[in-house]
């Protein structure tokens, strides 16, 4: 049974750019969190998605957006990159029961984002 | 504001000896669910131990226990029998049925041989 995959494991980018990280869920898992965590400081929660939808968002401006895909992939997607963005990028999988209370999240190994 | 706060950044043990590490969180809410999670240096987010707030029993798993005091909103994580292995940052993390996980900063856990 595959845990939480994310790819790339490390990406180099220049201000301004544009990046795109992708994330697949534990099996039968629906549900996907992202989360940023800078160098020395715990996860900051950016935003889930469920049913393809953004269910809860952290405080994080709009330059953050994902996507969820029919087979509860996602995507976090970055634009106009900004020198503060560099950060270990995690992704966390769950079941979100019909109560709707998660089960645990599960994370994956991160990718770690270089902005120059 | 729901805040996780671990007040030491770091700590060391020796191998064998037993370690505890430190929690307190702030919350207005009565129904919660508690974590102490590993990240060891390959970054893998690891769950150690989950607690329900409305379980008076402390969870233990293998050598991890925590000491889950409600009223006084802490939440430690010990280590019995520490071994190499255990080397990590600990981040103790909160979360509200359905919401988001909110983390502390962590403790960077040292074993010496």
């Amino acid at each position: 049974d595959a845990g939480v995959t994310q790819s790339p494991t490390h990406l180099i980018k220049t201000r301004g750019q544009q990046v795109t990280l992708r994330c697949s869920p534990k099996s039968g898992h629906d549900t996907v969190s992202w989360y940023q965590q800078a160098l020395g400081q715990g996860p900051q929660f950016i935003f889930q998605y469920y049913e393809e939808e953004e269910r809860q968002r952290g405080n994080f401006p709009d330059r953050f957006s994902g996507h969820q895909f029919p087979n509860y992939s996602s995507e976090l997607n970055v634009n106009a990159l900004l020198l503060g963005d560099s950060a270990l990028y995690l992704c966390a999988s769950s079941l979100l029961r019909t109560s709707g209370d998660q089960e645990t999240q599960y994370f994956g190994p991160g990718t770690r984002l270089l902005v120059l | 504001a729901q805040t996780v706060t671990q007040s030491q950044p770091e700590m060391s043990v020796q191998e064998a000896e037993t370690v505890t590490l430190s929690c307190t969180y702030d919350t207005s809410e009565s129904d919660y669910y508690l974590f102490w999670y590993k990240q060891p240096p390959s970054r893998q987010m690891i769950l150690v131990i989950r607690q329900e707030a409305y379980k008076q029993q402390n969870a233990t798993e293998n050598r991890f226990s925590v000491n889950f005091q409600k009223a006084a909103k802490s939440f430690s994580l010990k280590i019995s029998d520490s071994q190499l292995g255990d080397a990590a940052m600990y981040f103790c993390a909160y979360r509200i049925r359905d919401d988001k996980i909110i983390f502390g900063k962590g403790t960077r856990l040292h074993i010496l041989p």
